[in-house]
C-alpha cells in the first residue's frame, strides 16, 4: 500500500473552512484515496474516497490533484464537533492501513 | 451502514489471564477486521476474519496470542491470551461496509487494562 504524509497537528477556527492535506505521492493507479476520522475514544468514521476526479458528500469534499500526488480534504464550516484525528489512506480493494493522521483541533 | 457492537465496553484484568472480546453486527457480512490501538497510537490490523476460513493474521501478531473465531457472518470474537500490561489498548472490530465504495465501519471498541 501507498504511504501517506499529513501534518500532525491542525487549528481551525469554528465556522470556517478546514483544509486538511495529504501528500502520496507513491500511489498506484488502482488506490484509491479514502479518508476516516477518530472522534476521541470513539472507532474510526469513514468519511469519503476518491479515485480521481473531486468528490463531495454531505459531510466533505476532497481534492485530488491532477497527477494524484496529493489530496486535501475539506470540511467546509467546521463545528466543535469535528475536533478529532483524520486519516488519509490510500489502498487498492481490501485492508486498511493507518498512519499517524492529522489531530484536527476546532477552536471557538 | 452497518451496526456494530462489541463486548465488553472496558475491563481491567490480571497478568496472565486472557479475555475474550465478542463483536456483533446487524447484518451478514463477509470479512471482519480486529485492529488494535496502543494508548496514544494508530490503529494497527492485527487480522482479518472470513467466515468459514482460519484468520488471517499481520505480521507481529499470532494466532496462539490472538486466537479469533468467526462462527457465522454477523459475529467474532478475539481473545487475547496470556496478557501483560503491553497488551493494554482499545480492540476495534470493523465490518466490511459497501462493497462498491469498499469502505469500512468500525465498532465502538473494547479498552482493556492489563494490570
Amino acid at each position: 500500500d501507498a504511504k501517506t504524509t499529513q501534518p500532525p497537528s491542525m487549528d481551525c477556527a469554528e465556522g470556517r473552512a478546514a483544509n486538511l492535506p495529504c501528500n502520496h505521492s507513491t500511489i498506484s493507479g488502482n488506490e484509491y484515496v479514502y479518508w476516516y476520522r477518530q472522534i476521541h475514544s470513539q472507532g474510526p468514521q469513514y468519511i469519503i474516497h476518491g479515485l480521481k476526479n473531486n468528490e463531495t458528500n454531505e459531510m466533505a469534499s476532497l481534492i485530488i490533484t491532477e497527477d494524484r500526488k496529493s489530496s486535501t480534504l475539506i470540511l467546509p464550516h467546521a463545528t466543535l464537533r469535528d475536533t478529532a484525528v483524520y486519516y488519509c489512506i490510500v489502498r487498492p480493494a481490501g485492508k486498511l492501513i493507518f498512519g499517524q493522521g492529522t489531530t484536527l483541533q476546532v477552536k471557538p | 451502514s452497518a451496526v456494530i457492537s462489541q463486548k465488553p465496553s472496558r475491563d481491567i484484568c490480571q497478568r496472565g489471564t486472557s479475555l475474550t472480546i465478542q463483536c456483533q453486527v446487524d447484518s451478514q457480512v463477509t470479512m471482519m477486521f480486529w485492529y488494535r490501538q496502543q494508548p496514544g497510537q494508530s490503529l494497527t490490523l492485527i487480522a482479518t476474519a472470513n467466515q468459514g476460513s482460519e484468520a488471517t493474521y499481520e505480521s507481529g501478531f499470532v494466532i496462539d496470542k490472538f486466537p479469533i473465531s468467526r462462527p457465522n457472518l454477523t459475529f467474532s470474537t478475539l481473545t487475547v491470551s496470556n496478557m501483560s500490561p503491553e497488551d493494554s489498548s482499545i480492540y476495534l472490530c470493523s465490518v466490511e461496509g459497501d462493497r462498491e465504495t469498499d469502505t469500512q465501519y468500525f465498532g465502538p471498541g473494547t479498552r482493556l487494562t492489563v494490570l
